[in-house]
């Protein structure tokens, strides 16, 4: 039972132009969404957070939309660049933190 | 630099035997966390700890073992019983004291069989 989703296991983005990443979760308790990106042979890094009270988190080139009554949340990068390329995790937070699968995201020249 | 330092990169391990991986953080965070990544798949957590001497298990804790002797080491033991154990392994940590308690991930252990 999933319950964080990432249905699109990949995502191919002109560069310049926006990246939306999606994310859907079922549990009405969770207390924060966060975003990680991975590089391979790395581990995740920490991206973007945002607390189930909000709706929006902006912090530079990445903005986090959070809708709740929907239970779906958004990464949105702009402008993308080549250095965007990697996999992004949707993770939701309450008494642990529970992963997504993942979405790869290619910068295209 | 703080960080997470996990080893080795690379562990190779032969049928019936136990290996262990490493973990160690200088961050000074409570809570230490071992997931288990699989092609295709997100993380799957193996076990974690939110204090010294105490660990809980995850969802996937069949197979593996760990303790929490000090607050910067967490290892992992892969055992014999786990009988899939070829996957790539991240540790991480947290502090308990951030309301949003992001997760700090070490560079991770690449387990093979041989």
């Amino acid at each position: 039972d999933q319950q964080v989703k990432q249905n699109s296991p990949s995502l191919s983005v002109q560069e310049g132009r926006i990246s939306i990443l999606n994310c859907d979760y079922t549990n009405s308790m969770f207390d924060y969404f966060l975003w990680y990106k991975k590089y391979p042979a790395e581990g995740p890094t920490f991206l973007i957070s945002i607390s189930s009270i909000k709706d929006k988190n902006e912090d530079g080139r990445f903005t986090v939309f959070l809708n709740k009554s929907a239970k779906h949340l958004s990464l949105h990068i702009v402008p993308s660049q080549p250095g965007d390329s990697a996999v992004y995790f949707c993770a939701a937070s309450g008494d642990k933190i529970i992963f997504g699968k993942g979405t790869r995201l290619h910068i295209l020249p | 630099d703080g960080g997470i330092t996990q080893s080795p990169k690379y562990l190779f391990r032969k049928e019936g035997q136990n290996v262990t991986l490493s973990c160690e953080q200088n961050l000074n965070h409570d809570a230490m966390y071992w997931y288990r990544q699989d092609p295709g798949q997100g993380l799957r957590l193996i076990y974690y700890s939110q204090i010294v001497n105490d660990f809980q298990k995850g969802d996937i804790a069949e197979g593996y073992s760990v303790s929490r002797e000090k607050k910067e080491s967490f290892p992992l033991t892969v055992t014999s019983a786990q009988k899939n154990p070829t996957a790539f392994y991240l540790c991480a940590s947290s502090d308990l004291d951030s309301q949003c308690q992001p997760q700090h991930f070490g560079d991770g252990t690449r387990l093979s069989i041989l």
